[in-house]
């Protein structure tokens, strides 16, 4: 079964850019994931898809401060001009028959 | 405007009962897969549950299966999960989620708020 590794925790100041990563376990190189941001208190919420090429689509409303890539096995989330709101939990997430697997999640900090 | 409301949550003991509801809007709600995902206090998203867009197959996490049971009401565009013999570690909140693409599987574009079930005596 396939697994999202993601690190516990990242930070970044405010105004400034960061990258997360969702690496997916061996042999699944090529699948789209999905990330999705969860801000204190509240329900998660869809950011877009991202396909193995680097291509995505973003959720309704997302801002242009998301954007997504891949590289091999590494699925990113970018945020450009961090902003208070930022701060929140980001998961990564996979789909297949039968069954969705979520990564473990990275809390971002904006300090 | 495309909403889901989840209800039913509250505190039980362990070994009873409880069923969540979660009320669909502003879409047709018989074209897309629906989910129950959880989240224990201070964990991350666990997916639950899955019942294709007209009922005929549901999926469950090896955690829940054989005690919960997720159904629909197209008619009513109403998802539910039947919670039975409830144990202290399914403490969370419940939240429901649509799936993206009608008919073949695709990751969550739409969230409920979630409702909170808490398992103690």
């Amino acid at each position: 079964q396939v697994v999202l590794t993601q690190s516990p925790s990242a930070s970044a100041s405010l105004g400034a850019s960061v990258k997360l990563t969702c690496t997916l376990s061996s042999g699944h190189s090529s699948y789209a994931i999905a990330w999705h941001q969860q801000q204190p208190e509240k329900g998660p919420r869809y950011l877009m898809k991202l396909n193995s090429d680097g291509s995505h689509s973003k959720g309704d409303g997302i801002p242009d401060r998301f954007s997504g890539s891949s590289s091999g096995a590494e699925r990113y989330l970018t945020i450009s001009s961090l902003q208070s709101e930022d701060e929140a939990d980001y998961y990564c997430q996979i789909w297949g028959t039968g069954i969705r697997v979520f990564g473990g999640g990275t809390k971002l900090t904006v300090l | 405007q495309v909403q889901l409301v989840e209800s039913g949550g509250g505190v039980v003991q362990p070994g009873r009962s409880l069923r969540l509801s979660c009320a669909a809007s502003g879409f047709t709600f018989s074209t897309y897969g629906m989910h129950w995902v959880r989240q224990a206090p201070g964990k991350g998203l666990e997916w639950v549950s899955l019942i294709w867009y007209d009922g005929s197959k549901e999926n469950y996490a090896d955690s829940v299966k054989g005690r919960f049971t997720i159904s629909r009401d197209n008619s009513k565009n109403t998802l539910y999960l039947q919670m039975n013999s409830l144990r202290a570690e399914d403490t969370a909140v419940y939240y429901c989620a649509r799936d993206m693409t009608t008919v073949t599987p695709g990751p969550f574009d739409i969230w409920g708020q979630g409702t909170m079930v808490t398992v103690s005596s």
